[in-house]
């Protein structure tokens, strides 16, 4: 099953537009990640955020996690076409070697 | 090697045949998961292995769906009795032990069962 729920489940925008994805979860998490599938490519990681975190920052991304309300949100500044690509988050709950539950994503299109 | 790989990268198969689909991880990491990934939606667990140890299997979805790592590295996953339902991707990850850590995935096996 999954845990994590990625609103919007689809979002369209211009070139150099900020993109806001967000990311509900249900139970208790270690980290939560997000990552990045382009159409007929595999899974790439984009940034991980750990529980006692609040915000990290990686290049044009910028993460939030607010484990008390269980949401994060990414967010994608100055978007360019090639970050055309579906966006899933994914929770690594706190116990033991587990594997990732990830969400449904959302389908970003950034038009040029 | 430098990145996870899988093989094949595409497969068509007739309901009821067996297929095999192979991951090769990174050669460091000693983590290996499979998910099954249907259209629209995201990756699913499968099942993972610490080298050859096989800690949970729980995502399996029925007994003809079965994994392997007899030497720690390469893994296989093998469907008996293939059936329309199983057609999906099918994605291998890798990592360093420990909980939640970054999975490096594989570009995926894209099943269809005829």
């Amino acid at each position: 099953s999954q845990q994590g729920e990625e609103d919007p489940q689809a979002l369209s925008i211009q070139e150099g537009e900020n993109a806001t994805m967000n990311c509900s979860y249900k139970t208790s998490i270690n980290n939560l990640q997000w990552y990045r599938q382009n159409s007929g490519r595999g899974l790439v990681h984009l940034i991980l955020i750990r529980s006692n975190e609040r915000e990290k920052h990686s290049g044009r991304l910028r993460v939030t996690l607010d484990t008390s309300k269980k949401s994060s949100s990414l967010l994608i500044t100055a978007s360019r076409a090639a970050d055309t690509a579906s966006y899933f988050c994914a929770t690594a709950p706190n116990s033991g070697n587990t594997p990732l539950v990830f969400g449904k994503g959302t389908r970003l299109s950034v038009i040029a | 090697g430098a990145g996870v790989s899988q093989s094949p990268r595409y497969k068509v198969t007739k309901r009821g045949q067996d297929v095999t689909l192979r991951c090769d991880p990174i050669s460091s990491h000693a983590t290996l998961y499979w998910y099954q990934q249907a259209l629209g939606q995201g990756p699913e667990f499968l099942t993972y292995f610490n080298y050859e140890a096989q800690p949970d299997k729980s995502g399996l979805p029925s007994d003809r769906f079965s994994a392997e790592r007899p030497e720690g590295s390469i893994s296989t996953l093998t469907i008996q009795r293939t059936e329309q339902r199983d057609s999906a991707m099918y994605r291998c990850a890798s990592s360093f032990p420990g909980s939640g850590e970054t999975q490096y995935f594989g570009p995926g096996t894209r099943l269809l069962v005829l």
